[in-house]
């Protein structure tokens, strides 16, 4: 069983649509909990990172973490074509763990 | 602006062969660390190192090799090519502390025949 577990999908969503995109994981060590965005041909970049659990929000992102259920989730608001991109969840203990990543195309 | 450059994008290379990938990084970072990515299978850390002339195996480091001769740059080596090393090779660093934000390079897409 792998560490941390991603829906590869793909997804496919409408624009103004809200993307929700999750990880379940079975390391309870890990503490810090990232989602990082991949661009196609491009390397990931880290797009929220949380720590506790709770929401996390920014501008049209939320990040969720459940620590009791072991479960992350990101959320994307008003979604835009621009936001067409693989997303990984990461996290860490003494190293970061990634998912799988899920493809999300949002059509105009 | 924060920059981690690769050698090549792409890269074709034959059974047998020995292939250096190169990394560099511009912000003076501690941590860099080499990565594979394939579909369904996510980002799998092989090799990543602390300081110059260390290194530490990561989670699938079979086959490959390390070396970090100058802070900025880390090289991974595959010493014979075979051809389930074909994959997407990307390159990470950060300041210190591993919950820092890691910073990629844009890859390198090695196909082995």
């Amino acid at each position: 069983q792998k560490e941390v577990e991603q829906d590869p999908g793909p997804l496919s969503v409408p624009e103004g649509a809200i993307v929700s995109l999750n990880c379940t994981y079975s390391n309870s060590a890990f503490q810090y909990f990232m989602w990082y965005r991949q661009y196609s041909r491009k390397g990931p970049e880290l797009l929220m990172y949380t720590y506790s659990s709770g929401n996390k929000e920014d501008g049209r992102f939320t990040a969720q973490v459940d620590k009791s259920s072991k479960y992350i989730s990101l959320f994307i608001r008003d979604s835009q074509p621009s936001d067409s991109a693989t997303y990984l969840c990461a996290m860490y203990d003494y190293k970061l763990s990634f998912g799988a990543g899920t493809t999300v195309t949002v059509r105009a | 602006d924060v920059k981690v450059t690769q050698s090549s994008r792409y890269l074709v290379k034959r059974t047998g062969e020995k292939v250096f990938l190169e990394c560099v990084q511009d912000m003076d970072h501690e941590n860099m660390f080499w990565y594979r990515q394939d579909p369904g299978l996510g980002l799998r850390l092989i090799y990543f190192s602390y300081d110059v002339k260390m290194k530490e195996k990561g989670d699938i480091p079979e086959g490959y090799s390390v070396s970090r001769e100058k802070k900025e740059r880390f090289s991974l080596i595959l010493e014979s090519a075979s051809t389930n090393q074909t994959s997407m090779y990307l390159c990470a660093s950060t300041s210190t502390g591993g919950t820092d934000t890691q910073y990629f390079g844009p890859g390198t897409r090695l196909t082995v025949l």
